[in-house]
């Protein structure tokens, strides 16, 4: 089992929509977790991160089930400028222990 | 602040051909890491430097060394370069929990 774990889509979802994703990972001693933002061909930047409390920056919401083990991100009120792949980011203790999932690619339709 | 910089940002070596790309962040940051991505496989890490004067190996580091020359720059040098290293190479420096990325460096081994 891969340690996390994402549906790589693509999503299409028209303009105004509310989109969800999801990403499991599997060990449960991770401590911090992200989602990041690439652009085709850029390279990733950091969207938000992640707490069991939720998190919530405008239209997108980020939250942690550390029970289930998975962190998710709702994308209200689509834009064609959230047309991206999102990289759900796990890390554990240690500098090295930063994992990536392969990302979800969103493509918002006009 | 140029952030983190990278370069060349693209390259084509024939097998069995070396080459170093550079990267230099100017923020100060401790630590620094070597990634690269493949369609399907995700961020994966080649070596991290926790601070100036220590590299470690990360998930796949088989073909690569790596230099911490100073705070600023974290090269990666690839000795005898194989089509399986064709690949986009970002490197990032980190600041408490944020990875700060390069641009990439695109690289095709024929």
């Amino acid at each position: 089992r891969k340690e996390v774990e994402q549906d790589p889509g693509p999503f299409n979802v028209p303009e105004g929509a509310t989109v969800a994703f999801n990403c499991t990972y599997s060990n449960s001693a991770s401590q911090s977790f992200f989602w990041y933002r690439q652009d085709c061909r850029k390279e990733p930047k950091l969207l938000m991160s992640v707490y069991s409390s939720g998190n919530e920056d405008g239209r997108f919401t980020a939250q942690l089930n550390r029970a289930s083990q998975y962190i998710s991100l709702l994308i209200r009120d689509s834009k064609l400028s959230d047309s991206a792949t999102y990289l759900c980011v796990v890390k554990g203790r240690g500098y090295q222990k930063v994992t990536f999932g392969i990302g979800t690619k969103l493509q918002v339709i006009p | 602040n140029a952030g983190v910089t990278q370069t060349p940002k693209f390259q084509v070596l024939k097998t069995g051909q070396s080459m170093t790309l550079q990267c230099a962040q100017d923020m100060n940051h401790n630590s620094m890491y070597w990634y690269r991505q493949d369609p399907g496989m995700g961020l994966r890490l080649i070596y991290y430097s926790a601070s100036e004067g220590t590299t470690d190996k990360g998930e796949v580091p088989n073909g690569y060394n790596v230099s911490r020359l100073n705070k600023r720059e974290f090269s990666l040098r690839l000795e005898s370069a194989a089509p399986s290293q064709t690949s986009v190479y970002f490197c990032a420096s980190m600041l408490d929990y944020e990875q700060y990325f390069g641009p990439g460096t695109r690289l095709t081994v024929t």
